[in-house]
């Protein structure tokens, strides 16, 4: 069964820091490109950053650049999103997922909720 | 970045029958390196995380029911559903990958009239 947990979300302070972690099982998690992607309360979804299998590629959406930072770690089958310097608007589910480049966003996690506020 | 445009943003569907969900793309989407055009549709059901329903404009993944369709190139993408059913309700989303840079729909939500 393929499992993809994250971790590390909730409440700091506007300014602040945050790790974001998500293990996975039940699939080749270094064959695989992951993705977060977050959803604001009441929005839609916003792709955050990826990072490819070898995990030297990685792009995200520019409001998070210079902010955030997306690893890997292949031996571990886990996956990491380093936040700092946290805004009111990063306010999010933050999801963990699991794709590939012909077959699209494949897994799932379930979400970690970060809140930032005073 | 390119921009996805869904329309209508709100699609309230009787049961049993077809539904329509267009969705627009501010560049071509087919790449140039491949020749792939990389559009996928995904749902995200009440209270779930999202989930794939079609990948590369028209292939639907194992598991997905057929009642779901996609079309569409270039700009211009459409996901049918022939005949809805309770348990299609919730938001679709289109989402480019033909930049590393990938961007979603604001996506549209279905509910049953």
């Amino acid at each position: 069964e393929v499992q993809l947990v994250e971790s590390g979300g909730g409440l700091v302070q506007p300014g602040g820091s945050l790790r974001l972690s998500c293990t996975t099982s039940g699939f080749t998690f270094p064959n695989y490109w992951m993705i977060w992607v977050r959803q604001a309360p009441g929005k839609g979804l916003e792709w955050v950053a990826n990072i490819k299998q070898d995990g030297f590629e990685k792009y995200s959406v520019d409001s998070v650049k210079d902010r955030f930072t997306i690893s890997r770690d292949n031996a571990k089958n886990s996956l990491f999103l380093q936040m700092r310097g946290l805004r009111a608007d990063d306010t999010a589910i933050y999801y963990c997922a699991a794709g590939s480049v012909v077959r699209g966003i494949l897994h799932w996690g379930q979400g970690t909720l970060v809140t930032v506020s005073s | 970045d390119i921009v996805m445009t869904q329309t209508p943003l709100s699609l309230p569907v009787t049961p049993g029958e077809p539904a329509s969900i267009s969705c627009r793309s501010s560049q071509s989407l087919l790449s140039s390196d491949d020749g792939n055009t990389y559009l996928d549709w995904y749902l995200q059901k009440p209270g779930q995380s999202p989930q794939l329903l079609i990948y590369m404009v028209s292939h639907r993944p194992s598991g997905v029911p057929d009642r779901f369709s996609a079309s569409g190139s270039g700009t211009d993408f459409t996901l049918k559903i022939s005949r809805v059913e309770a348990e299609d309700v919730g938001v679709y989303y289109c989402m480019q990958r033909v930049e590393f840079r990938w961007t979603f729909g604001q996506g549209t939500k279905v509910e049953i009239k």
